[in-house]
């Protein structure tokens, strides 16, 4: 049970480059978040999941894009890199719903946008 | 939105003291998380508390959800325990979304 896996752990991106941050959780958790987090705050959310299919903005969405097509993958895309998204991303999933809705998170991907 | 703010902001212990951390919120949340970044930037889940008290080793948390606080409390404080500890809350209706606290980044010396 590897719990969330997200890659890779570091990249840098020159302006105006794309990429896909992958995650993938096996604890077959309905819920999936992408969150970011700049030097010496906390979290940000960008986009979640309620499940397959099912996707929604947070608070920071803009450049970014995500897709669910499987339970278990929930990939996000910046379409066009900006120093502004030089961050660290955490991807997270949990069982959602009312009984338990404890959140579990990957080890984070390094960006940096030059 | 919901805030939450964190205090200290920052603390340094030596080795062996005890702490408590505060978190507070701003409106009724269904659920509370405790967390722990270590220095390699990993966040490390210490705490699921809607309410009640939790006791993990040599941590306890505690959360008052009528009163819109919840504290952690370190006894006999670890060069380990360095690092940033998040509180982070769900509020009702929001698919299980968490609104983190901005930190309290903790420095333990020998």
């Amino acid at each position: 049970n590897a719990g969330v896996t997200q890659t890779p752990k570091f990249r840098i991106l020159k302006i105006g480059q794309s990429m896909t941050l992958q995650c993938t959780q096996d604890m077959n958790h309905n819920y999936m978040y992408w969150y970011r987090q700049d030097p010496g705050m906390g979290l940000k959310l960008i986009y979640y999941s309620v499940g397959a299919g099912i996707t929604d903005k947070g608070e920071v969405p803009n450049g970014y894009n995500v897709s669910r097509s499987t339970t278990e993958d929930f990939p996000l895309r910046l379409e066009l890199a900006a120093p502004s998204q030089t961050s660290v991303y955490f991807c997270a999933s949990s069982y959602g719903g009312k009984l338990n809705t404890e959140a579990f998170f990957g080890q984070g991907t390094r960006l940096t946008v030059v | 939105g919901i805030q939450v703010e964190q205090s200290p902001p920052d603390l340094i212990l030596q080795e062996g003291a005890n702490s408590t951390l505060r978190c507070n919120f701003s409106d009724s949340v269904n659920n509370l998380q405790w967390f722990h970044q270590n220095p390699w930037g990993q966040l490390i889940n210490l705490f699921y508390i809607p309410s009640g008290t939790k006791q993990n080793g040599r941590l306890s948390a505690t959360t008052v959800a009528t009163e819109r606080y919840s504290s952690l409390y370190i006894s006999s404080s670890q060069t380990t325990d360095s690092g940033v500890y998040f509180c982070a809350v769900e509020r009702p209706g929001t698919a299980s979304k968490l609104t983190f606290g901005t930190g309290t980044r903790l420095q333990v010396t020998l």
